[in-house]
């Protein structure tokens, strides 16, 4: 079946340091690929996609690239400030019966202290 | 933005009693809603997608007597948890894709979830 396999945390990092989150799957056919985020208190929040082999999806200095060759989509920033704290979900997206689903990794909760 | 509210936020019930948690589309209409549950330290698990009009589509292993999900409307969905037990105890969260082309990049919008403690 399909599945997501995410780093575990928590990770607490310090401002400015490099993340990377790690993030495999498992799929039949072409699935998308995304990154949520859940910021204290709020809902989940689409971070990035990708929708085929090699896209890279990016937003708020996070970027994600699509690997088929090693069933990857790591989360990387450069440098994380404390307003990145949030737990951040792996994700990919199939059509099962019909119907788009999303199947989720089990999250990872990061902490940046000042 | 879109915005999508779930209540209660947190809910703390006695073992045998029903309870209902509402999933409301705020400025869109949802013609699809997805209800998760997450336990502590685990991934969300898709429990059934809702669709207006419709009966809803259960998850295998997911029962349909024990969470009743009513999509009345296009813009609310609602989970009752019947005869709920402590292993009902969980996070729950719901989801509503919207439609309409603009939303295209990014259509689905979650609820900020329920906390449901079951004594």
């Amino acid at each position: 079946g399909n599945s997501v396999t995410q780093m575990e945390g928590p990770v607490t990092l310090s401002e400015e340091a490099f993340l990377t989150i790690n993030c495999t799957y498992t799929a039949t056919g072409y699935p998308s690929l995304f990154w949520y985020v859940q910021y204290p208190g709020e809902g989940l929040q689409l971070l990035l996609k990708a929708t085929k082999a090699d896209d890279k999806g990016s937003n708020k200095g996070f970027e994600a690239t699509y690997r088929k060759e090693t069933t990857s989509f790591h989360l990387e920033k450069g440098s994380v400030q404390v307003s990145d704290s949030a737990v951040y979900f792996c994700a990919l997206s199939m059509v099962q019966g019909g119907s788009e689903k999303l199947v989720f990794g089990k999250g990872m909760k990061l902490t940046v202290n000042p | 933005g879109a915005v999508v509210s779930q209540h209660p936020s947190w809910v703390i019930c006695k073992s045998g009693t029903s309870v209902k948690i509402e999933c409301r589309s705020l400025d869109f209409q949802a013609t699809t809603m997805f209800w998760y549950r997450q336990f502590p330290k685990q991934s969300l698990m898709l429990m059934a997608t809702s669709n207006e009009g419709s009966k809803a589509t259960y998850e295998q292993g997911v029962e349909k007597d024990k969470f009743l999900i009513n999509h009345a409307s296009l813009t609310l969905s609602t989970l009752t948890v019947t005869s709920a037990h402590p292993e009902d105890s969980s996070f729950y969260i719901c989801s509503a894709k919207d439609p309409s082309p603009s939303a295209y990049n990014s259509p689905l919008h979650f609820g900020n979830g329920t906390r449901l403690t079951v004594t």
